[in-house]
């Protein structure tokens, strides 16, 4: 079965410093990866994805992912933090039935 | 483009009482699917849909029924409320076929069950 850890609660970065939320994952075959944010009282909101291609992954707000199917693994990353990136972010895999399975989430604070 | 809309937004249930989230989305979509997040839990999938009159259990389905009349609509039927059906409900869509599809969610419902 597929499966995604996140394997921090918190992250807590300066504003202006680079962030990374990290993903690991476990899927039988190709793996379909995604980032979603989710901002106070708000649904899901997408931010980026990989499918196949380039293992550098650009998406909205400036975030960017880097797959690395060595280490099985699919961080969210940002060059400089922005307060208003504070949020909850969840990693996600498709599965095979074409179910997202999603993982805890990390919570990012960025301070000011 | 109104996306996915869900209502309620907030609704508090007593014990034993039965309720309706309502779900729908203008995008034609064919998947659908709700979830329920609790706290430091993520996201858990109750029901999905591939299509009208297509239905089927995910990760925590019981005390929970779904129907799909229409490729719009996928309401969620709480029955007989309990405690730990106090949670945050999203309904999401996606396209069928493709791996790559993305999944779109709808602003969330928050139900308190006292």
């Amino acid at each position: 079965a597929q499966s995604v850890a996140q394997p921090e609660d918190q992250v807590n970065v300066a504003e202006g410093n680079p962030l990374t939320v990290k993903c690991t994952y476990s899927v039988s075959g190709n793996p379909y990866l995604f980032w979603y944010v989710q901002y106070p009282n708000r649904g899901l909101q997408f931010l980026l994805k990989y499918i196949t291609g380039d293992n550098l992954v650009k998406g909205s707000y400036g975030f960017e992912a880097e797959f690395n199917k060595s280490q099985t693994s699919f961080h969210l990353k940002k060059p400089s933090a922005l307060v208003s990136d504070s949020a909850l972010y969840f990693c996600a895999v498709r599965d095979y039935g074409q179910n997202f399975v999603f993982g805890p989430g990390t919570r990012l604070s960025v301070l000011p | 483009n109104a996306g996915v809309t869900q209502t309620p937004k907030f609704r508090i249930l007593k014990i034993g009482q039965s309720m309706t989230l309502q779900c729908t989305q203008d995008m034609n979509h064919n998947y659908m699917y709700w979830y329920r997040q609790d706290p430091g839990m993520g996201l858990k999938l109750i029901y999905y849909s591939v299509g009208a009159g297509i239905t089927d259990k995910g990760e925590v389905p019981n005390g929970y029924n779904v129907s799909r009349s229409t490729t719009e609509d996928f309401p969620l039927r709480l029955e007989l409320a309990a405690p730990s059906q106090t949670s945050v409900y999203f309904c999401a869509s996606s396209y069928l076929g493709g791996f790559g599809n993305t999944i779109y969610f709808g602003e969330g419902s928050w139900l308190t069950v006292v």
